[in-house]
């Protein structure tokens, strides 16, 4: 099954501003937008956002999400270390019937 | 406290069967669908099967689709994951998660430590 497409590494500075990238198609990403999960090594996914630019309650505002056509974005403002992690990004294909995910970005914070 | 607590996994030989349970507390387990995703460690997200709040709609990977099977007790708060015909290549962490809404297509908002799954000879 066709996942989405995020590049494997992001590298940006102490401070600065990431925005990771997630590619679909119009039965995805396109129709459903896409949640965004953060993993820290040895953890579980965390939500981050879904459904737009929906936060979890105790998500930091630094993190929001956005699309445009069948591209969705989530931008990271303001970043801190602790922000070095894996972020995937999901949502579901209405064409599959399944949920499907990112190979996911490593975002290292110089 | 909110939390998703698996349980079941284990060493087995191919071909074998194995059921995978997740314990949830903390929440109305009823009013929302749940997942289970692997994860080869290193490796990324996979997304194996959902089952929707009162148990209508259950989706699969193709990659498990006619071997694993996704079940839940509401009165029990539990889900369960039973894995048959296993293969190498479904050795994997095994993560539940609480979908953030009554549907099969909502993301999963709340994840478990997960429970590992080996097969091997």
């Amino acid at each position: 099954q066709a996942g989405l497409t995020q590049p494997p590494s992001v590298s940006k500075d102490l401070r600065q501003t990431a925005t990771l990238t997630c590619t679909g198609n119009s039965n995805n990403v396109g129709n459903q937008g896409a949640a965004w999960l953060q993993q820290h090594q040895g953890h579980p996914p965390k939500l981050l956002s879904y459904r737009g630019n929906n936060r979890p309650s105790g998500i930091s505002e630094r993190f929001s999400a956005s699309r445009s056509g069948n591209t969705a974005y989530l931008t990271i403002t303001g970043l801190q270390p602790e922000d070095e992690a894996d972020y995937y990004c999901s949502t579901w294909d209405s064409s599959l019937s399944v949920q499907v995910f990112g190979g996911g970005t490593k975002l290292t914070v110089l | 406290e909110v939390q998703l607590v698996e349980s079941g996994g284990d060493l087995v030989q191919p071909g074998r069967s194995l059921r995978l349970s997740c314990a949830a507390s903390g929440f109305t387990f009823d009013d929302y669908a749940m997942h289970w995703v692997r994860q080869v460690p290193g490796k990324g997200l996979e997304w194996v099967s959902g089952i929707s709040w009162n148990s209508g709609r259950m989706g699969y990977a193709d990659s498990v689709k006619g071997r694993f099977t996704i079940s839940r007790d509401n009165a029990k708060n539990s889900l369960y994951l039973q894995m048959n015909s296993l293969r190498a290549e479904d050795t994997a962490l095994y993560y539940c998660a609480k979908a953030s809404g009554g549907g099969i297509d909502r993301p999963g908002d709340l994840w478990g430590q997960g429970t590992m799954v080996t097969v091997s000879s």
